[in-house]
């Protein structure tokens, strides 16, 4: 079964750009929709970004996504207090007809 | 507006069962692809496993580590989700979302609040 590596921790000051990566192998991240789920604390995951880059509505722009051959990236720029959660990606894996999620990500704002 | 909320969680005995409900509403319950995800205290997200819509064929598919033990259903009149859990073991202890999920993007769209089981002598 496939797994995606995320960094456990990643922080950042107010109004700072941090990148979240996602990474696993070529046959996988390279050819499926890379998802991104954002969990306040306390509270369930929300969807943030789909299909690799594309933002629900309600979403602010200062999420963004992007694919890059065995890797995903979840960018939150302009910091905000707010923004202190897990961060979780996924891919819906056809072969294993079934989500894979990432190993999480805790993003602190210092 | 989408509303997902779960029920029937709470604490089972190691090989004992149980069974959650998810109760649907504001979205087209017939026509969604639906999916239970679980988080063991202090852990990532896991799959447990989704069902398709009736007019999909209303195929499973589960995570290797609850296939055979757990089994989702629905019943669309309802509009609610299911997920029978036997054979539970001190490992399925989690909480339980229940999402929608994008039969084109794979994405859960919208989740439950959760609910937890604890398995535990």
């Amino acid at each position: 079964q496939s797994v995606l590596i995320q960094p456990p921790s990643v922080s950042g000051t107010p109004g700072q750009r941090v990148t979240i990566s996602c990474s696993g192998s070529t046959s996988f991240v390279g050819s499926k929709s890379v998802n991104w789920y954002q969990q306040l604390p306390g509270t369930a995951p929300k969807l943030l970004i789909y299909s690799n880059n594309q933002r629900p509505s309600g979403v602010p722009d200062r999420f963004s996504g992007s694919r890059s051959g065995t890797s995903a990236s979840l960018a939150i720029s302009g910091l905000q207090a707010e923004d202190e959660a897990d961060y979780h990606c996924a891919a819906y894996d056809d072969t294993l007809n079934g989500q894979v999620f990432g190993t999480g990500t805790t993003v602190t704002v210092l | 507006d989408v509303q997902l909320v779960e029920s029937g969680g709470g604490l089972a005995k190691p090989g004992g069962s149980l069974t959650l409900s998810c109760a649907g509403s504001g979205f087209t319950f017939n026509l969604a692809w639906m999916s239970w995800v679980r988080q063991a205290p202090g852990k990532g997200l896991e799959w447990v496993g989704h069902i398709k819509s009736k007019s999909d064929g209303e195929t499973t598919g589960y995570a290797a580590s609850v296939k055979g033990r757990f089994t989702i259903s629905r019943d669309d009149s309802k509009t609610t989700l299911y997920l029978h859990m036997n054979g539970l073991k001190t490992a399925d202890t989690a909480a339980y979302f229940c999402t929608t999920l994008r039969p084109r993007h794979g994405d859960l769209g919208y989740w439950g609040q959760g609910i937890l089981v604890t398995v535990s002598s």
